[in-house]
């Protein structure tokens, strides 16, 4: 089956510093990744469409300039939280569909802590 | 834009029992997809069953299975014969079918705890 391989599982940054988050497709080739915010008891709220060669589509709200997303190849997506800030912490996780279903796959997901 | 939602915060039952989660949503659209996840406490997110909307007939995966509603945008989910196993968060997702790669819609949603 379908396999997306997010990397890391959990991080510790400073306040002010960037961390980034890597979500792979092991098995298919995704030209389209997803990305998604779960606060903790919360649901998963969809940040950002990550797609191969262009530019990302944030929704709205989400800052643009805050988290980078770089999709590069088509089995890798990458996110970056600049400056990062307390509030920022969360659990972060990743998404992508194989073309030939209409499922989703999710990784693993990264907390991420901002102390 | 379309909502989901799922009304039932929490809900507990005992081991082999049959229990309902529900879920309504709400969208413009006519073709889409409905998705039930798990999310057990390693936070993975896990596929139980999903249905097209232009199928009537409810999709089935062994112990899981759905009543879709589409004249009413509900969309519930049965587990059958319960197992501890199942103590999770499980999240009504929905996705528009219209071409394009749309991210998924999620309920809020429901905290199944089977008890043994």
């Amino acid at each position: 089956g379908a396999v997306v391989s997010q990397h890391p599982s959990w991080v510790i940054c400073k306040s002010g510093t960037s961390v980034k988050i890597e979500c792979r497709s092991l098995d298919f080739q995704a030209t389209t990744m997803f990305w998604y915010r779960q606060f903790p008891k919360q649901s998963l709220m969809l940040m950002a469409t990550s797609n191969e060669g262009s530019k990302a589509t944030y929704e709205q709200g989400v800052e643009k300039d805050k988290f980078l997303i770089n999709h590069a190849s088509l089995t890798l997506s990458t996110l970056t939280v600049t400056s990062a800030h307390p509030e920022d912490s969360s659990f972060y996780i990743c998404s992508a569909r194989p073309l030939e279903s209409y499922g989703y796959t999710f990784g693993s997901g990264t907390r991420l802590t901002v102390v | 834009a379309q909502t989901v939602t799922q009304s039932q915060p929490e809900m507990s039952v005992q081991e082999a029992e049959t229990v309902t989660l529900s879920c309504t949503y709400d969208t413009s659209e006519s073709n889409y997809y409905l998705f039930w996840y798990k999310q057990p406490p390693s936070r993975q997110m896990i596929l139980v069953i999903r249905q097209e909307a232009y199928k009537q007939q409810n999709a089935t995966e062994n112990r899981f299975s759905v009543n879709f509603q589409k004249a009413a945008k509900s969309f519930s989910l049965k587990i059958s014969d319960s197992q501890l196993g199942d103590t999770a968060m499980y999240f009504c997702a929905f996705r528009y079918s219209g071409g394009g790669a749309d991210g998924l819609t999620f309920g809020k949603g429901t905290h199944l705890i089977i008890q043994p």
